[in-house]
């Protein structure tokens, strides 16, 4: 079936150094991406986005690059900050108007 | 800062009854939403709505569910007979459009006993 899934389940940095979270989907026509932060006990927050005629969309410190060839989406945090420490989703957005979230990446900054 | 709102943060309910889970979206957001998540699992969508109905609808949003708008700021999802897998945490979101930030709400947390 169609899914949106996360390479790695946990990923642990250095405070101070660049961390890159990866996702790979497989709906070839899905036409919006988007990267949100979750801490524990609150709501996904959005953190970046990237439509489906870009290749890269920079944030304050947030990368999104997308790879549309392997279908595979990154978010590159830089200077990553202990209060970056969170789960992490990619969502696509499918035909009409339906999000779908990957299972998620536990980021944790060690200081 | 505008935010979203959604009460009550805990309901707990016996299996078989009705809930209802009440959110109130950013005010000039047309775009408006229902996710869950099962404790330990990734968001699930539910339901998008828009212009006062229905723009999509996943395979969990089945005839025991629905959403409705009553009175252009309360955006309430409707469980009509809750089960003990309905137990999750339900998060509404909005956005102005539909290519556009979506703002989610802190959740309710729902318990079925």
């Amino acid at each position: 079936g169609e899914s949106v899934g996360l390479h790695l389940p946990t990923l642990s940095v250095q405070e101070g150094d660049n961390s890159i979270i990866n996702c790979a989907y497989s709906n070839s026509a899905s036409d919006y991406f988007i990267w949100y932060k979750q801490e524990s006990g609150k709501g996904p927050q959005f953190i970046i986005d990237i439509r489906s005629n870009m290749d890269k969309r920079q944030g304050q410190r947030v990368t999104v690059l997308l790879n549309k060839t392997v279908k595979h989406l990154s978010l590159q945090i830089a200077a990553t900050q202990p209060g970056d420490s969170a789960v992490y989703f990619c969502a696509e957005r499918k035909a009409g108007n339906q999000f779908y979230f990957g299972t998620g990446t536990s980021l944790t900054v060690i200081p | 800062e505008p935010e979203v709102t959604q009460t009550p943060s805990h309901q707990v309910t016996q299996m078989g009854q009705e809930v209802i889970l009440r959110c109130v979206p950013i005010s000039n957001h047309l775009y408006f939403y229902w996710y869950r998540q099962i404790l330990g699992q990734k968001v699930e969508f539910l339901v998008s709505f828009y212009n006062n109905e229905i723009s999509e609808k996943s395979e969990i949003f089945d005839d025991q569910f629905s959403v409705e708008r009553p009175d252009g700021s309360n955006f309430t999802l409707k469980i009509r007979s809750t089960k003990l897998e309905d137990s999750a945490m339900y998060f509404c979101a909005s956005s102005v459009w539909d290519y556009n930030e979506q703002f989610f709400g802190p959740g309710t947390r729902l318990t079925v006993l």
